[in-house]
């Protein structure tokens, strides 16, 4: 079936350091790929997507490559801030599908 | 626009009571769907509709119900509550799922059941 796991957290990062949250996916089609982010007592936001592979998703100096060889979409930032922290999420949906798939979720905290 | 609005933003229930959760979205999107959110698994999918008149079960329905009688609305209804359905659930919207298209999610509702 369709999945994706994501590394486990909780990840705590000093201000400035480099971040790299990892997702891999095992999907039946041709899935899209997407980065949500859920900061505390909040609903989940989009940050990224792509939708084909080697697309890379960027935003807010987030990025996230669409690699179909690996079936990976892993997260990097290059100067994560305290602001930063929250839980992100990675997930799909096929793109003849109808159900967005979600991991687990990794908790992110950043310490001045 | 309000996006996606969610009521209640708490609710404690007691085991066997039935409830029901409201969902509301004013951007005229066509599917909607419920997730729980638990520690360690993530959001899960519980029901989900792609237009009025149309829904269709996700991963964990068992003990849920939902309708879509509009393209606004889409509450769950909890039958008979059991301890496991502590969580908190969020719903979600979106135009399309063709594409990449992406979710709207809700402030999210906490639900605890004794």
């Amino acid at each position: 079936g369709d999945s994706v796991t994501q590394m486990e957290g909780p990840v705590t990062l000093s201000e400035e350091a480099f971040l790299t949250i990892n997702c891999t996916y095992t999907a039946t089609g041709y899935p899209s790929l997407f980065w949500y982010v859920q900061y505390p007592g909040e609903g989940l936001q989009l940050l990224l997507k792509a939708t084909k592979a080697d697309d890379k998703g960027s935003n807010k100096g987030f990025e996230a490559t669409y690699r179909k060889e690996t079936t990976s979409f892993h997260l990097e930032k290059g100067s994560v801030q305290v602001s930063d922290s929250a839980v992100y999420f990675c997930a799909l949906i096929l793109n003849t599908g109808n159900q967005f798939y979600f991991g687990t979720g990794t908790s992110l905290t950043v310490i001045p | 626009n309000a996006g996606v609005t969610q009521t209640p933003k708490f609710q404690v229930l007691k085991t066997g009571q039935s409830m029901t959760l409201q969902c509301a979205q004013d951007m005229n999107h066509e599917y909607m769907s419920w997730y729980r959110q638990d520690p360690g698994m993530g959001l899960r999918l519980i029901h989900y509709s792609v237009g009025a008149g149309i829904t269709d079960q996700g991963e964990v329905p068992n003990g849920y119900n939902v309708s879509r009688s509009t393209t606004e609305d889409f509450p769950l209804r909890l039958l008979s509550a059991a301890p496991s359905q502590t969580s908190v659930y969020f719903c979600a919207s979106s135009y399309e799922l063709a594409g990449g298209a992406e979710q709207f999610f809700g402030p999210g509702t906490r639900l605890t059941v004794l």
